[in-house]
């Protein structure tokens, strides 16, 4: 069964500074993708970052980069220089290959960014 | 500009009436969709996978009798709620895949708060 972890329910960081959001996911498919979504209190879903599994660079999107370790099975989030606009829910999720293209989602994370 | 729009943002209804729900991709077409269900400070639960032309696939414990989903175009698919009640209020989202090349994003409606009175 595909499984998307992210254990971190609550993350604080200085503002200019950089985070990281740990997302481990687990799957028996050899072909999968991986997302991040920002949710803020709107509750509209912002794509973030892309990542293919046989992509071999770590995906990036302006401040947004994804750690991805394949053999550990983990994409962590990289926000840098964070900003007080960044302070939301973010999400974790999964599209497995057995699963066609259903999307799973982890617990989420929520950011605080201090000024 | 959103490339995916859902329809309404937010409902009110009595129980027992049966609520419609839309969404659209705007700029691609969508074989699949998604749709989810989220309780207030929880993750999205996939409720079932919107097939063009073919028979939605539910995830276990949802009612597809319940929650009826149509998705007669490449653009459009439908989430009915029937018969709702208030256990049935929440907050329903879309989503649509777009694939290029290897390239993938799931793109997501704004989201339907339903209250069921």
């Amino acid at each position: 069964a595909q499984k998307i972890t992210q254990t971190q329910p609550g993350m604080f960081v200085q503002e200019k500074e950089a985070v990281t959001l740990d997302c481990t996911y687990d799957t028996s498919d050899q072909s999968y993708g991986l997302f991040w979504y920002k949710q803020p209190s709107s509750g509209e879903m912002i794509f973030l970052i892309y990542q293919g599994s046989y992509d071999e660079q770590n995906a990036t999107e302006g401040r947004y980069s994804l750690n991805f370790q394949k053999a550990r099975k983990s994409a962590n989030l990289v926000i840098s220089a964070s900003q007080l606009g960044d302070s939301a829910m973010y999400f974790c999720a999964m599209r497995g290959g057995t699963g066609g293209f259903k999307t799973i989602f982890g617990a989420g994370t929520r950011l605080f960014v201090k000024a | 500009g959103a490339v995916v729009s859902q329809h309404p943002s937010r409902v009110i209804c009595k129980s027992g009436t049966s609520v419609k729900i839309e969404c659209r991709s705007l700029d691609f077409q969508a074989t699949t969709m998604f749709w989810y269900r989220q309780f207030p400070k929880q993750s999205l639960m996939l409720m079932a996978t919107s097939n063009e032309g073919s028979k939605a696939t539910y995830e276990q414990g949802v009612e597809k009798d319940k929650f009826l989903i149509n998705h007669a175009s490449l653009t459009l698919s439908t989430l009915t709620v029937t018969s709702a009640h208030p256990e049935d209020s929440s907050f329903y989202i879309c989503s649509a895949l777009r694939t290029t090349g290897r390239n993938e994003k799931l793109f997501f409606g704004s989201g339907t708060q339903l209250s069921v009175l």
